[in-house]
């Protein structure tokens, strides 16, 4: 069975700092990953996904994921915040094949401080 | 595309009444998902259907919840009747069939049982 484990309910940063958000998956197949982002009120859209063809992926608004087999992770960066990304982040992984289910993790809210 | 349209957005009854929220997924998409999220709980998947059929039902929390997907371009979630902790915001995503392929998420019905 597939599970995503988020490690950090509530992350917390200042304007221009690092972000990291951490996410661990479980899959007993080759994963696909993915980030998506809530803003308050909100419907889930995502930022980023990794399906096998690179290990550093590229999303948008400047987030990047980089995918370890060795340490199944798939973690979230950005080189400097931006008071525009405080939200909540999800990690989510599928294993493919024909009946698609898509597993996320408890999620991660990042706050950013002017 | 209009992208995945749920209806209503904010819904309030009373314990014991049925509730029926709806959802119209991205035309083609042949993926269809139903999610609550609770401040408690996260974001749990409740049911998938694939092509028209359900495939997974195993997050559907009891018997008063049921879903159906008679087309491809319509599915309802019931509660009946509903209870107070049945109050939560609930999300309709749809995706084409294939892990690698991301899942789009609607704006939610936010219900509230009193």
């Amino acid at each position: 069975a597939q599970s995503v484990t988020q490690l950090g309910s509530h992350v917390s940063v200042s304007e221009g700092a690092l972000v990291l958000l951490r996410c661990n998956y479980s899959s007993s197949v080759p994963p696909y990953l993915f980030w998506y982002v809530q803003y308050p009120n909100q419907g889930l859209q995502l930022l980023l996904k990794y399906t096998s063809a690179a290990t550093l992926v590229k999303g948008i608004n400047g987030f990047e994921a980089e995918f370890k087999k060795s340490e199944t992770s798939f973690h979230l960066t950005k080189p400097s915040a931006h008071m525009s990304d405080a939200a909540e982040y999800f990690c989510a992984v599928s294993e493919g094949g024909s009946n698609y289910k898509l597993t996320f993790g408890k999620g991660t809210l990042l706050t950013v401080n002017p | 595309d209009a992208g995945v349209i749920q209806s209503p957005r904010h819904e309030v009854t009373e314990m014991g009444q049925e509730v029926t929220l709806r959802c119209k997924p991205i035309s083609g998409h042949n993926s269809l998902f139903w999610y609550r999220q609770t401040m408690m709980r996260g974001l749990e998947l409740l049911i998938y259907f694939n092509n028209n059929v359900p495939i997974d039902d195993s997050g559907m929390p009891e018997d008063r919840f049921s879903a159906k997907m008679p087309n491809a371009s319509f599915s309802t979630l019931k509660i009946q009747p509903s209870e107070p902790r049945d109050s939560a915001v609930y999300f309709c995503a749809s995706s084409q069939t294939g892990g690698n392929t991301e899942a789009f998420f609607g704006q939610g019905t936010r219900l509230t049982v009193v």
